[in-house]
């Protein structure tokens, strides 16, 4: 059974500072996904990681792939209070359905 | 504009009775995916299909039915048999090349009354 671990699970920071947010996954997969969820809200793409070493940035987030330890990470520069939000990551099994963490509930305060 | 539709928005279900979530979606997507979300969780798959006339279930499919009649619909049932529907729906798409990105739709809150 594929596991998909997030932590921290609850993040409160401070505008300005930077974080990671990390995300291990128990069996072999190269493909893992990014996503935000607003409040209420539906889910939003935010990376696409296909192949080990893989590395993206959009903005203040920076996503990487290391498949040989099984570890995604999410890195926030410089946070800004529009980057509060939950982001999860899911990791492809069986074709192509996800499984995914429960969620970083971040919080960026002035 | 392209992209993928839920409807109701909000649903509220007596016990005992079905009720179907709707989804369609006009990206011309092969794959469609039904998830749900309890507060605090992440998703879970409930159903997926990778082709019409053809679905596996996902961790979590007891209690649930669905359909693909249409590469652009896949409606999901949640029968009287799930004991605890209330939860938050999303359904998804996606290609089956490139990485096979999924896109989700704006969710169904279901609430048992």
């Amino acid at each position: 059974e594929l596991k998909v671990e997030q932590n921290p699970l609850f993040l409160s920071m401070q505008e300005g500072k930077n974080y990671t947010i990390y995300c291990n996954y128990s069996t072999t997969s190269d493909r893992l996904y990014w996503y935000r969820q607003d409040p209420g809200k539906s889910l939003e793409s935010l990376f696409v990681l296909l192949s080990n070493g893989a590395v993206k940035q959009e903005g203040r987030l920076m996503a990487s792939l290391d498949t040989k330890a099984r570890l995604s990470t999410l890195h926030i520069t410089a946070a800004v209070h529009d980057l509060s939000a939950t982001y999860f990551c899911a990791v492809a099994y069986s074709g192509y359905a996800l499984n995914f963490g429960k969620g970083t509930s971040l919080l960026v305060t002035p | 504009d392209g992209g993928i539709t839920q409807s109701p928005k909000y649903l509220f279900r007596k016990e005992g009775q079905n009720v179907t979530l709707s989804c369609e979606q006009n990206l011309n997507h092969d794959a469609m995916y039904w998830y749900r979300q309890d507060p605090g969780q992440g998703l879970r798959l409930i159903y997926y299909s990778q082709i019409v006339n053809d679905f596996q279930k996902g961790d979590i499919a007891e209690g649930y039915s669905v359909s693909r009649e249409k590469k652009e619909s896949f409606p999901l049932t949640v029968t009287s048999a799930q004991k605890n529907p209330t939860a938050f729906y999303l359904c998804a798409s996606s290609i089956l090349i490139n990485g096979g990105e999924q896109f989700f739709g704006p969710g169904t809150r279901l609430t048992v009354l």
